[in-house]
């Protein structure tokens, strides 16, 4: 276990919804990187997180939003839900001092949408 | 042009083998690639990560770089069954030092 949590671990939501998912970093742990994974594929870059900033964003629409709390939890929306958003979305926290370097995925949140 | 490719596989390789892992980047200013293992139904798993050109050894994975091919690879010596798995690769841009794209995957499959 990485000590990354993630809640919950399955939604079912309706196109044109919003829905927010929440991610607990390991211990000391200040930066949080979001992924979303679709079956069959790697995960694509969302959006990370550094002490509360947004510190760099994937190629997503402005619906996905997320913010960082001061314990370094994190939060992802998504709005005005598609079809297309239904996959698997993963947090990965880092410590600090290895710029990134080492993330450790939390057990993901599996949204789908009908 | 994907920025990092991987061949899907499965790669099929008996127990006790070397398994050889490849993947391909195309910006030449990524700085840093990571191999994760992730098994079925299960969130990635951080194996190693190389930022030098060479091997980085670390118990039977052994990473190889070569930034002058754009080229990374994973050897993972004595296969054992419980390394049946996708193994993903990773590459950090210098343009977007935060953003860590990943290939598609290619997975493993150890027979006895």
């Amino acid at each position: 276990e990485t000590g990354v949590t993630q809640s919950p671990t399955h939604l079912i939501k309706t196109r044109g919804q919003q829905v927010t998912l929440r991610c607990s970093s390991q211990s000391g742990h200040n930066t949080v990187s979001w992924y979303q994974q679709a079956l069959g594929q790697g995960p694509q870059f969302i959006f990370q997180y550094y002490r509360e900033e947004e510190n760099g964003r994937g190629n997503f629409p402005p619906r996905f939003s997320g913010l960082q709390f001061p314990n370094y939890s994190s939060e992802l929306n998504v709005n005005a839900l598609e079809l297309d958003d239904s996959a698997l979305y993963l947090c990965a926290s880092s410590r600090p001092g290895t710029g990134g370097y080492e993330q450790y995925f939390g057990p993901g949140t599996r949204l789908t949408v009908t | 042009q994907k920025e990092v490719e991987q061949n899907s596989g499965p790669l099929s390789v008996p127990e006790g083998a070397i398994a050889s892992l490849n993947c391909t980047y195309s910006d030449r200013g990524s700085q840093s690639f990571f191999w994760y293992r992730q098994y079925s139904g299960k969130s990635p798993e951080l194996i190693m990560f190389i930022y030098s050109n060479g091997d980085k050894e670390d118990g039977r994975f052994t990473a190889q770089l070569n930034k002058a091919s754009q080229y990374v690879s994973l050897l993972i010596r004595d296969s054992q069954p419980s390394d049946s798995a996708t193994y993903l690769c990773a590459g950090r841009g210098y343009s977007s030092a935060s953003k860590i794209i990943f290939g598609s995957g290619t997975r493993l499959s150890i027979r006895p």
